[in-house]
């Protein structure tokens, strides 16, 4: 079955520069959440959309923002990155009122 | 302090083991309650899910969700070495469906 994409898997980058993700849901899933997972953390919800609406919104630095697009993949850009930016980001998608979340691979973002 | 508890363990047992997982939560608000296991530097895999009190059954694993007492568990019957991971509890519904996890509990099984 297909599966969440993620990309890039990896990304470094150095402080002050700014950084892409992208996220490809499951075909026919129109929800997608993005989560940042720092070493040895639990996944913190950063923000999640729904046809191309921001849905919900939760510990989003204001450097961050994130859209979602008519083919439903969703790009999370960061901006001013610092070094605790480094952490695993994942990206989750689901169908509209359903509770369950798959989760793709993440990409590990570095910052130097 | 964390809505959701989760001892992090790490816990150990030899492979056929039962193995038991458990969360506690504080906000009555949640609804969904579900486990993922993470392999290190891997996505979380969606293990089971379920929206009421009870017990929910597949294959080896089966949920047990008591919301009176705000405590969720996971059972690993005939555990393998492969289920050896990190198990993480995730609960959501009290403001849309962003997911609340426990800390996730380290789980080693041995040959």
């Amino acid at each position: 079955a297909a599966g969440v994409i993620q990309s890039p898997r990896h990304l470094i980058k150095e402080k002050r520069e700014t950084a892409t993700l992208k996220c490809y849901p499951i075909p026919r899933h129109d929800t997608v959440y993005w989560y940042q997972q720092g070493p040895g953390q639990d996944p913190q919800f950063l923000i999640s959309f729904y046809e191309k609406m921001q849905s919900d919104k939760g510990s989003i630095p204001d450097r961050f923002s994130a859209q979602q697009f008519s083919d439903y993949h969703s790009e999370l850009n960061m901006s001013s990155l610092e070094l605790g930016d480094s952490a695993l980001y994942f990206c989750a998608s689901s169908r509209l009122a359903a509770y369950e979340q798959y989760f793709g691979p993440g990409t590990r973002l570095t910052v130097t | 302090q964390k809505e959701v508890e989760q001892d992090p363990g790490p816990l150990s047992v030899p492979e056929g083991a039962i193995v038991s997982l458990n969360c506690t939560y504080s906000n009555s608000a949640f609804q969904y309650f579900m486990w993922y296991r993470q392999y290190s530097r891997k996505g979380p895999e969606l293990l089971m899910y379920t929206y009421s009190s009870g017990n929910k059954e597949d294959g080896r694993f089966t949920a047990q969700v008591d919301k009176s007492s705000k405590y969720i568990s996971l059972f690993i019957r005939d555990s393998q070495p492969s289920d050896s991971a990190t198990y993480l509890c995730a609960m959501s519904g009290s403001s849309g469906y962003a997911l609340n996890f426990g800390k996730g509990t380290s789980l080693l099984v041995t040959p």
